[in-house]
């Protein structure tokens, strides 16, 4: 019954390596975001896309891109990633005016 | 960018214990959110509170959105070992986007 389904749960990448983690929903909800947490933190927004509007956050490197090819569907990509991006990502949808839904996270490990 | 202050940061307590958690915000905030997120597991929504004064419970939770807008508390009733985790409020402003200020998190222990 998982309704925002995030693969894999753990990923494994080297330093420098592309690599693209992917999210999933049935809830049909319109507004979907990327959030980065690293240990005993909150987590941190990176993007949303409301529809197909992206907003990046003004923080968030240049590394980082998403693509949302349709509604159900959100990938992150982490054009190069560095030790320094080893962490929790989180997917979460939301209707618009509504409490945000949450993956259950791949956890990205850089060597 | 804006932070919730969220207290305490964590409490060790005894089985059967009642737990009380808060977070205040110098900015107003038209929903409070509570999730609880366990290890290697996303958060999830606990309780979600929509009106000024606003008190609602999920079986032993029980949340109260502060009549100011900036503050809301999480009290946990005859605390069990499944209780463990931290704990997150957010804010939401409602508006396009639906952009939510994290606390920083209370990290919950119980002891049988």
């Amino acid at each position: 019954d998982a309704m925002v389904i995030q693969n894999p749960r753990y990923q494994v990448t080297q330093f420098g390596k592309p690599v693209t983690l992917s999210c999933s929903q049935t809830l049909n909800h319109n507004v979907m975001y990327w959030y980065q947490q690293k240990s005993s933190q909150a987590p941190k927004l990176l993007f949303h896309y409301y529809d197909k509007d992206f907003n990046n956050e003004a923080d968030t490197p240049d590394n980082f891109q998403s693509r949302r090819p349709n509604t159900s569907f959100c990938f992150l990509d982490i054009r190069s990633p560095g030790l320094g991006d080893a962490a929790m990502y989180l997917c979460a949808t939301s209707r618009s005016g509504s409490p945000l839904h949450f993956g259950n996270g791949t956890r990205l490990t850089v060597t | 960018g804006q932070q919730l202050n969220q207290s305490p940061q964590s409490m060790f307590i005894q089985e059967g214990e009642d737990v009380s958690m808060n977070c205040t915000s110098s900015s107003i905030f038209n929903t409070w959110l509570w999730y609880k997120q366990e290890p290697g597991e996303g958060p999830v929504l606990l309780i979600a509170l929509y009106k000024a004064g606003e008190l609602t419970s999920n079986g032993r939770l029980t949340a109260q959105f502060g009549i100011t807008r900036k503050d809301s508390f999480l009290n946990i009733s005859a605390s069990i070992p499944s209780d463990v985790g931290i704990y997150f409020c957010a804010g939401q402003l409602g508006s396009a986007g639906n952009m939510l200020t994290f606390g920083g998190g209370t990290r919950l222990m119980v002891k049988p």
